[in-house]
């Protein structure tokens, strides 16, 4: 059981440039969420999913686009990075309801050039 | 929207020393989770405690939801300890779900 995991764990990329990064969790977990993690802050929510085929936006969710074509993967991908995207992507999901327990991946590392 | 508080924002101890970190929210909340971030940047789930007391090992947590407050105990620190501690509090976002406002965490170093 590997819980939530991340790919890839660091990426460098040139403005402009586009990437995907790949979260799945083998949980059967409903709800999944992408957050981002600046320096000096908390985490914040870009998109969310509550369930297969489902996305929502979040509270930062402009330059980000997500799909949940399986359950147990919840994809983020920038069309065009832009140095403000450089951050700390963590993903994380939730049993069946919004408050349950999030359970949170390693984190993707990326820096945009 | 709703505001976490953490205090103290940042912490030195000695290996073996105890600690209370505190989180004040200005709302109410549906439920609150208590992380550590180690210096590896991973997210570690320590509690998950809308009310009441929780202990896990040297960790304890009591959240008081209707005085709007959560503490997280450390006793006897080990240097394993250090890093970021953040309280989360779920607040409604709408349709169906809710999201995790976070705390700006408490930076601890535990020093051997």
């Amino acid at each position: 059981n590997a819980g939530v995991t991340q790919t890839p764990k660091f990426r460098v990329l040139k403005t402009g440039q586009s990437m995907t990064l790949l979260c799945a969790q083998d949980m059967n977990h409903e709800y999944m969420y992408w957050y981002r993690q600046d320096p000096g802050m908390g985490l914040r929510l870009i998109h969310y999913s509550v369930g297969e085929g489902t996305t929502a936006k979040g509270e930062v969710p402009d330059g980000y686009n997500v799909s949940r074509l399986k359950k147990q993967n919840f994809l983020l991908g920038l069309e065009s990075a832009a140095p403000s995207q450089t951050s700390v992507y963590f993903c994380a999901s939730s049993p069946w309801t919004g408050t349950d327990t999030q359970y949170f991946g390693p984190g993707t590392r990326l820096t945009v050039l | 929207g709703i505001q976490v508080e953490q205090s103290p924002p940042d912490l030195i101890l000695q290996e073996g020393a105890n600690s209370t970190l505190r989180c004040n929210f200005s709302d109410s909340v549906n439920n609150l989770q208590w992380f550590h971030q180690n210096p590896w940047g991973q997210l570690i789930n320590l509690f998950y405690i809308p009310s009441g007391t929780k202990q896990n090992g040297r960790l304890s947590a009591t959240t008081v939801a209707t005085e709007r407050y959560s503490l997280l105990y450390i006793s006897s620190s080990q240097t394993t300890d250090s890093g970021v501690y953040f309280c989360a509090v779920l607040q409604f976002f709408g349709g169906a779900t809710n999201k995790l406002i976070f705390g700006t965490g408490t930076l601890l170093a535990v020093q051997p």
